[in-house]
């Protein structure tokens, strides 16, 4: 069973912090890695993708990926309320096709 | 910009009943794929769907469910007989292609609540 791991939270970070989220995944062939970030009652929304090992920078978020310790981490600078939902990691475990499978979310709460 | 859309967003129906659920995903992806998330749990895979085939399905999606792409712009999913078990939110998503261009792209989803 392939597995992606998430510490639930919640994490509170006031405003203007940076807030750091962890996944872990047990595929070690996986190639493709997602955050999603989800707000109650809402729909999983697409914010970063990351493919090679390294850091990945859009704008207040960067996404790290470490194959050999099969971890992603996703930053989030200047944290804003707005901010505050659950955030999902995504792991592509197949390498021809798509299938995505997800961690169970990190709760984040950004406190002004 | 472009985007998924799904309907209904909410339905209820009574166990054994049949529900189609509809999607139209992005207009120039080619992958589409069924997602559903029972309150307060994981996102779960359900089927992928490509070149008017299933590509993939999980243990979930079994002889109750069925998926089809009646025309060209449409994607539903069908519960034969829904159990009780079967409420959730169902997600459509849909993506340009694999890999680095594999970023799936979710609907804002239609809540089932079986009775």
């Amino acid at each position: 069973q392939k597995e992606v791991e998430q510490n639930s939270g919640p994490l509170s970070v006031p405003e203007g912090a940076i807030a750091s989220l962890n996944c872990t995944y047990s595929d070690r062939g996986s190639q493709s890695f997602f955050w999603y970030r989800q707000y109650s009652g809402k729909s999983p929304e697409l914010i970063m993708s990351i493919y090679s090992n390294g850091d990945k920078e859009d704008g207040r978020f960067t996404a790290q990926l470490n194959k050999a310790s099969q971890y992603v981490s996703l930053l989030i600078r200047d944290s804003q309320p707005s901010d505050s939902a659950t955030y999902l990691c995504a792991v592509n475990v197949r390498e021809y096709g798509n299938k995505l499978v997800f961690g169970a979310g990190t709760i984040l709460r950004v406190k002004s | 910009e472009p985007e998924v859309t799904q309907t209904p967003s909410h339905q209820v129906t009574q166990m054994g009943q049949e529900v189609i659920l509809r999607c139209v995903p992005i207009s120039n992806h080619l992958y589409f794929y069924w997602y559903r998330q029972i309150l307060g749990q994981k996102v779960e895979f359900l089927v992928s769907f490509y070149n008017n085939e299933i590509s993939e399905k999980s243990e979930i999606f079994d002889d109750q469910f069925s998926v089809e792409r009646p025309d060209g712009s449409n994607f539903t999913l069908k519960i034969r007989s829904t159990k009780l078990e079967d409420s959730a939110m169902y997600f459509c998503a849909s993506s340009r292609g694999q890999g680095s261009t594999g970023e799936l792209f979710f609907g804002e989803g239609s809540r089932l609540t079986v009775l």
